[in-house]
């Protein structure tokens, strides 16, 4: 099994700054199989990225991902008041498809 | 639009039954793998199943195999969760998830959820 650890576990920033957000592979995972959600209180999850760094459908150009070895980002550029959430790395390249813990990024 | 509608929470005592249901509409069904994602309160997104857009292909995670059943019916563009013999470790909100063309896909639309309690 793919252990997928994120970190940090909670990021306090201000609207307007740069979040950089860290998901870690216990085991080779191909970027095309790394997906990043954002879930908001009472919501269902959110597709953000898949492939490691393909935008979904939708989503602003402010969020980015991407991929060295083992490691994955996820960056949004600047921080606005809607994307304080908690956000989950998946790998869906072998069973069984795991999640990170999830990195819950607050307002400072 | 795609719409994906969960159905079939509700409480349930420890090693009973409950079926989930998830009604899909504004996509061709049968050409999409489909899953399910559970969420235990105040915890994690934890993946349970997947099945392929045929049907003849289905995976689990460890700890329901033998005990989940996941299907689907492109007559009805229904998919469906059966479990038995719960746990109280099952008690979670139980997303229905819309895959791609091959099972190796991200979850790019989700339901709103439903909730499975398992108490006595």
């Amino acid at each position: 099994e793919t252990v997928l650890t994120q970190s940090p576990g909670t990021l306090s920033l201000s609207p307007g700054e740069r979040a950089t957000l860290s998901c870690r592979a216990s085991q080779s995972v191909s970027s095309t199989f790394l997906a990043w959600y954002q879930q908001k209180p009472g919501q269902a999850p959110r597709l953000l990225i898949y492939g490691a760094s393909s935008r979904a459908t939708g989503i602003p150009d402010r969020f980015s991902g991407s991929a060295s070895g083992t490691d994955f980002t996820l960056t949004i550029s600047r921080l606005e008041p809607e994307d304080f959430a908690v956000y989950y790395c998946q790998q869906y390249g072998s069973s069984p498809l795991t999640f990170g813990g999830g990195t819950k990024v607050e307002i400072k | 639009d795609v719409q994906l509608l969960e159905s079939g929470g509700g409480l349930v005592q420890p090693g009973g039954s409950l079926r989930l249901s998830c009604a899909a509409s504004g996509f061709r069904f049968s050409s999409y793998a489909m899953g399910w994602v559970r969420q235990a309160p105040g915890k994690g997104l934890e993946w349970v199943s997947t099945i392929s857009g045929s049907g003849d292909t289905t995976y689990y995670t460890d700890s329901v195999k033998g005990r989940f059943t996941i299907s689907r019916d492109s007559s009805k563009n229904t998919l469906y969760l059966q479990m038995h013999s719960l746990r109280d470790e099952d008690t979670a909100v139980y997303y229905c998830a819309k895959g791609g063309r091959i099972a190796a896909a991200a979850t790019d639309y989700w339901g709103q959820g439903t909730l499975v309690t398992v108490s006595s």
